[in-house]
This record gives C-alpha cells, sequence and structure tokens, in this order.
C-alpha cells in the first residue's frame, strides 16, 4: 500500500514550457487536491476533485488545470510554465466529501521555473 | 488575505519540557480545525483536530484548544521529544465547502 506517490519529485522547466505532475493514490479515495507551498506561506489549494471525471477550483487556479479520468489518478498542467509557479506541490487525498476528513499528502514535487 | 495566521516563525524548547503553538484565524465561517505536521522532504501528516463544538481535543502527549470568540486555537504537546521536531501547521474549514485554509507553519525544535 503506497498510499499517495507523486511523480516527478523534481523539475526544471524553463519559462513558456509545459509539464504534468501526476498524483496516484491506492486507497480508493473519492476525494484529491493539489496544493502549492511557498516560503513564509501556508499550503495553498489549486484545484480539487470530488470524484472521477469531476474538478473545481481552488484559492489559486490560474495557470493550472487538472483532468481526473481515472479515480486513482490526478494530473496538474502547467501548460505555460511562469516563474511565479516555482514552488513545492503537493497531491492529497481523503475518503469522505469535504475537507474535515483527514487528507492524506503525496512526498511533493520540487519545480523550478527559470 | 491569510486567513489562518501563524504568527511564530519557530519555536525551541528543551525534551520533557511543554511545547506551544499558536495559530489564529479571522473568518468567522470556519468551523473545523486541524493541525498537520511535516518533515522535511515529506507531505504532511495529520496529527489532531477540533471542530468548533468543542473547545478542547486531546490525542495522547497533543491537546488543541480552541478559543471561538478569540479565533485562535493552541496546540500543546506534553512531553516535548525530540521526534517532535518538524513544521507544524494549522489549518481551518468549514463543513459547508472543500477549501481548507492553512498557517504557514510554525517550525518546532525540540533539543535532547
Amino acid at each position: 500500500n503506497a498510499g499517495v506517490t507523486q511523480t516527478p519529485k523534481f523539475r526544471v522547466l524553463k519559462t513558456g514550457q509545459s509539464m504534468t505532475l501526476l498524483c496516484a493514490q491506492d486507497m480508493n479515495h473519492e476525494y484529491m487536491y493539489w496544493y502549492r507551498q511557498d516560503p513564509g506561506m501556508g499550503l495553498r489549494l489549486i484545484h480539487y476533485s470530488v470524484g472521477e471525471g469531476t474538478t473545481a477550483k481552488g484559492e489559486v487556479p490560474d495557470g493550472y488545470n487538472v483532468s481526473r479520468l481515472k479515480k486513482q489518478n490526478f494530473l496538474l498542467g502547467l501548460e505555460s510554465a511562469a516563474p511565479s509557479q516555482t514552488s513545492v506541490y503537493f497531491c492529497a487525498s481523503s475518503i469522505l466529501a469535504g475537507t474535515t476528513d483527514t487528507q492524506y499528502f503525496g512526498p511533493g514535487t520540487r519545480l523550478t521555473v527559470l | 488575505d491569510q486567513q489562518v495566521k501563524q504568527n511564530s516563525p519557530s519555536l525551541s524548547v528543551q525534551e520533557g519540557r511543554i511545547s506551544i503553538l499558536n495559530c489564529d484565524y479571522t473568518n468567522s465561517m470556519f468551523d473545523y480545525f486541524l493541525w498537520y505536521k511535516k518533515y522535511p522532504a515529506e507531505g504532511p501528516t495529520f496529527l489532531i483536530s477540533i471542530s468548533s463544538i468543542k473547545d478542547k481535543n486531546e490525542d495522547g502527549r497533543f491537546t488543541v484548544f480552541l478559543n471561538k470568540s478569540a479565533k485562535h486555537l493552541s496546540l500543546h504537546i506534553v512531553p516535548s521529544q525530540p521526534g517532535d521536531s518538524a513544521v507544524y501547521f494549522c489549518a481551518a474549514t468549514s463543513n459547508t465547502n472543500n477549501d481548507m485554509r492553512f498557517g504557514a507553519g510554525t517550525r518546532l525544535t525540540v533539543k535532547p
């Protein structure tokens, strides 16, 4: 049981490049989330999904797109990376509806945009 | 706007003593609060939570206190152990939405 895994662990992009971050969970959780963490700030919710085939915007969605084609996977895409998107990205999942349920986090992806 | 604030970026305590981590929030709609713990190079892990209908929740060495009128919560760790050294995030949410807001975190160092 691997829990929540994220691919890749590190990535360096040039401004304007695109990439996709993959999140996978093997706990059969309905809810999945993408956060970013920046120095001096807490985790901020980018997008989330309440089930397969659904996505919704969080607090800071601009510049990102997501897809949840399979229940176990949640993809975060950057179409045209900008230096402001340099951050550590965390994926999380939870069993039940809503954020009052415990969220299980992946180890994070450190992204640098030059 | 930061709706959840942890004003102490760091805290250092001696092993065996009490650690008190503080958190303030501004949004009166928040009715559920959580603490997450994070080690370097790992994702946050859930530690303890409290609903707004309570003012205290205890789990072993960890106790969270909630003061709704002051919009303040605190995490007490007694006794503190070196393995507790980590970054602690306070988070707040409500039952009516899926948005959880985190504080910036407090780095706790427990010295042997």
